[in-house]
C-alpha cells in the first residue's frame, strides 16, 4: 500500500522568505511518481510540480522546488520568496506502478499563511 | 487547456435524497475519479472510472455509486444522502496510465446533508 505523510498542518512565513512543506511516502513501487497540488480558499486544486522516482534531479517550476531524497523516501517542496498569494492549502500525493499510475494517494495537507 | 467542470459548486439537501453530482471534461480523458476531501483527513477516493461503462471501487465507496454513459461525463450518486456525507467532493480526470500525468481537477461542490 501507498501512503504520504505530510506532518505539517499549518506553517508561516513571511512575505519574500522560503518556506520547506514536508513529505514522506512510504511505497513498495519500484516505480512512482510524487506531485504537489495547491488548493487556494476558492477549493480549485492546482498542480504545482511532479517528480518521478528514477529522475536524476530535482525538479523546479519557477518559485517551486521538489528536494527528493529517495532513500529518506522524503520529497518536500521549497517555495522560494513567498508571496501572499502563495497563501492556502497544499497536498502531497503519489501513484504507483502498482496501481497502473491510475491512483493518486494524498497526504492531508498543510496549510500555509503568508504575512506581509 | 483542460477544463473539468462540476455541475454545482455548493448544494444543499436533506437526509434521504438522492443526490447527483456531475462531472464533466472537455479533454477526452480515459480515467475519471471522484474524492471527498475532509479537514485532516485530506482526499480520499470514492471511485473512479478508467472507460466509459467502467468504473472500479476506490477507498471509500460504501453509500455512493457512479455512472459514465459517455466519455466525458462522470456523475456521483448519493442513494440516499446522510449528514456524515456533509464534504466537499472533487472531481478530476486524466490521460491514459502514466507515471507522469497529473490529474485535472475540478473546481469542487461543497455539500451539505441536514
Amino acid at each position: 500500500a501507498q501512503k504520504i505523510t505530510q506532518t505539517q498542518p499549518g506553517m508561516f512565513v513571511q512575505e519574500k522568505e522560503a518556506v520547506t512543506l514536508d513529505c514522506t511516502y512510504d511505497t513498495s513501487d519500484p516505480s512512482y511518481g510524487l506531485f504537489w497540488y495547491k488548493q487556494p480558499s476558492s477549493g480549485e486544486m492546482i498542480f504545482l510540480i511532479y517528480q518521478g522516482s528514477y529522475d536524476q534531479q530535482n525538479a523546479t517550476e519557477g518559485r517551486y522546488s521538489l528536494n527528493f531524497q529517495k532513500a529518506r523516501k522524503s520529497a518536500n517542496l521549497v517555495i522560494s520568496a513567498s508571496q501572499l498569494g502563495d497563501s492556502a492549502m497544499y497536498f502531497c500525493a503519489m501513484r504507483g506502478m502498482n496501481t497502473g499510475f491510475q491512483k493518486l494517494v494524498f497526504g492531508t495537507g498543510t496549510r500555509l499563511l503568508v504575512s506581509p | 487547456d483542460v477544463k473539468v467542470t462540476q455541475s454545482s459548486r455548493y448544494l444543499v439537501k436533506r437526509t434521504g435524497e438522492k443526490v447527483f453530482l456531475e462531472c464533466v471534461q472537455d479533454m477526452d480523458h480515459e480515467n475519471m475519479f471522484w474524492y471527498r476531501q475532509d479537514p485532516g483527513l485530506g482526499l480520499r477516493l470514492i471511485y473512479f472510472s478508467y472507460d466509459v461503462k467502467m468504473k472500479e471501487k476506490g477507498d471509500i465507496p460504501e453509500g455512493y455509486s457512479v455512472s459514465r454513459e459517455k466519455k466525458e461525463r462522470f456523475s456521483l450518486i448519493l442513494e440516499s444522502a446522510s449528514t456524515n456525507q456533509t464534504s466537499m467532493y472533487l472531481c478530476a480526470s486524466s490521460p491514459p496510465d502514466r507515471s507522469t500525468d497529473t490529474q485535472y481537477f475540478g473546481p469542487g461542490t461543497r455539500l451539505t446533508v441536514l
